[in-house]
């Protein structure tokens, strides 16, 4: 079954630095999100993605986030100066039609430790 | 601000029993969906119900959306131990998941 993968696993970052979370979402999808968990909360809406451009994003989308699609194939997250509260785990999630309905396939995740 | 709130949030009971577990708005949903997550492991979608008073039924799990798409519930009917995990409802609206808090479901053998 299509998966969508998310790379690294696991990662540990120092504060105000800059961390790039990367997923590869299921081939003939089009529609990409970022989603974040922190421990112990509910998961969260970041962004959406499509036709290489944001289309909606949350208020915890601030100008520390970034996404980009820099290939045909991998969906970044990138975070420019990461700070404690950024700890989570980061969930990438695809979609072939965009249609909440219809669901997402999430990815494993990547948790991050700010430290 | 829309909130969906789930309970139990805690829930372990002994394999063979029935369990009911719900999620609960004071919005109204476009759709509502359940996932459910392991440790370590991102949600992996169950159902979606998107008419009000629909019921869906996977095997031993029975999903129902309210009549006023506000809430929703899940049954287990003969829990089994490998039903144990996590259980979030999602609820759709505009372009995003607001998500619950989740029940966190043991079947002891």
């Amino acid at each position: 079954e299509p998966e969508v993968t998310q790379t690294p696993s696991h990662q540990v970052t120092q504060m105000g630095q800059e961390v790039i979370l990367r997923c590869v979402p299921i081939s003939n999808h089009l529609y990409f999100y970022w989603y974040r968990q922190i421990l112990g909360q509910k998961v969260e809406f970041l962004v959406s993605f499509y036709n290489n451009e944001i289309s909606e994003k949350s208020e915890i989308f601030d100008d520390q986030f970034s996404v980009e699609r820099p290939d045909g194939s991998n969906f970044t997250l990138k975070i420019r100066s990461t700070k404690l509260e950024d700890s989570a785990m980061y969930f990438c999630a695809s979609s072939e039609t965009g249609a909440i309905r219809n669901g997402y396939t999430f990815g494993s995740g990547t948790r991050l430790t700010v430290v | 601000t829309q909130l969906l709130e789930q309970s139990p949030q805690f829930l372990s009971i002994q394999e063979g029993e029935n369990l009911t577990v719900y999620c609960n708005s004071s919005s109204v949903f476009s759709s509502l969906q359940w996932y459910r997550q392991e440790p370590g492991e991102g949600p992996v979608l169950l159902v979606t119900v998107v008419t009000g008073g629909e019921v869906k039924k996977l095997k031993r799990l029975t999903f129902q959306f309210g009549d006023a798409r506000k809430d929703s519930s899940l049954h287990i009917t003969a829990a089994q131990p490998g039903d144990t995990g996590l259980y979030l409802c999602a609820g759709g609206s505009n372009y995003q998941l607001i998500w619950g808090a989740g029940t966190k479901l043991i079947i002891k053998p």
